[in-house]
């Protein structure tokens, strides 16, 4: 029944390192998003695909990138962790036609750089 | 640009009602969706009004008054299980596949 996965639930890194956050939906979705949720903030868009190797900025782009070689896989990658990217990263997927079925979310990565 | 508000916090009695709302003020409004998220746990898509009026599903209702930038959620015969963060996220016209997120309203049942 597991829908949307996210590689890891917890993860520490340095200031400067490269980390790639990993998410696979088995849905056959089309979109597939990456959020940030920190505490008074809410949900931020960091960057949305809506098919392989098409890529749109969302809210947050910078220090980010992405990137989608299957349907089913959307990576998120920072390219030199620091501490203020310190949050909880979610993965999203979705049928074209939003509407009827919503986002499906993976569960999430905790991502703390230090 | 786009303002989304919620209150931060409510609480509520097993058994009662609650009414969570949601104001937003977007550019090219499409539709709204509510989203419960179970603390640690990823957000679940709980209904979705583009058209002005009431939209029932169980113990759950959602609200929507285009004209007013309004929605709420209301909460039926409250569970100990529905303590949770409840979202409001819009969708505009251009772009309608990415949503934006409100804060979020942590509510709280107490027995």
């Amino acid at each position: 029944d597991v829908k949307v996965t996210q590689s890891s639930r917890y993860l520490v890194k340095r200031t400067g390192e490269k980390v790639f956050l990993e998410c696979v939906q088995d849905m056959d979705h089309e979109n597939m998003f990456w959020y940030r949720q920190d505490p008074g903030l809410g949900l931020r868009l960091i960057y949305f695909s809506y098919d392989v190797k098409m890529k749109e900025k969302g809210d947050i782009p910078e220090g980010y990138s992405v990137s989608r070689e299957k349907k089913e896989r959307f990576s998120l990658i920072l390219e030199s962790a620091s501490t203020n990217q310190t949050s909880m990263y979610l993965c999203a997927s979705s049928l074209v036609d939003v509407a009827n079925y919503g986002y499906t979310f993976g569960s999430g990565t905790r991502l703390t750089v230090v | 640009g786009q303002n989304i508000d919620q209150p931060t916090e409510m609480t509520a009695t097993e058994g009662a009602i609650v009414q969570i709302n949601c104001t937003y003020q977007t550019s090219g409004f499409n539709g709204l969706f509510w989203y419960q998220q179970h603390a640690g746990e990823a957000p679940t898509f709980l209904s979705y009004n583009v058209l002005d009026g009431l939209e029932e599903k169980g113990r759950f209702s959602s609200f929507l008054s285009r004209s007013k930038g309004y929605s709420y959620l209301l909460l039926k015969e409250l569970q100990m299980k529905d303590s949770a963060s409840y979202l409001c996220a819009v969708s505009r016209n251009t772009g309608f596949q990415k949503l934006v997120f409100g804060t979020g309203t942590r509510l709280l049942v107490s027995p």
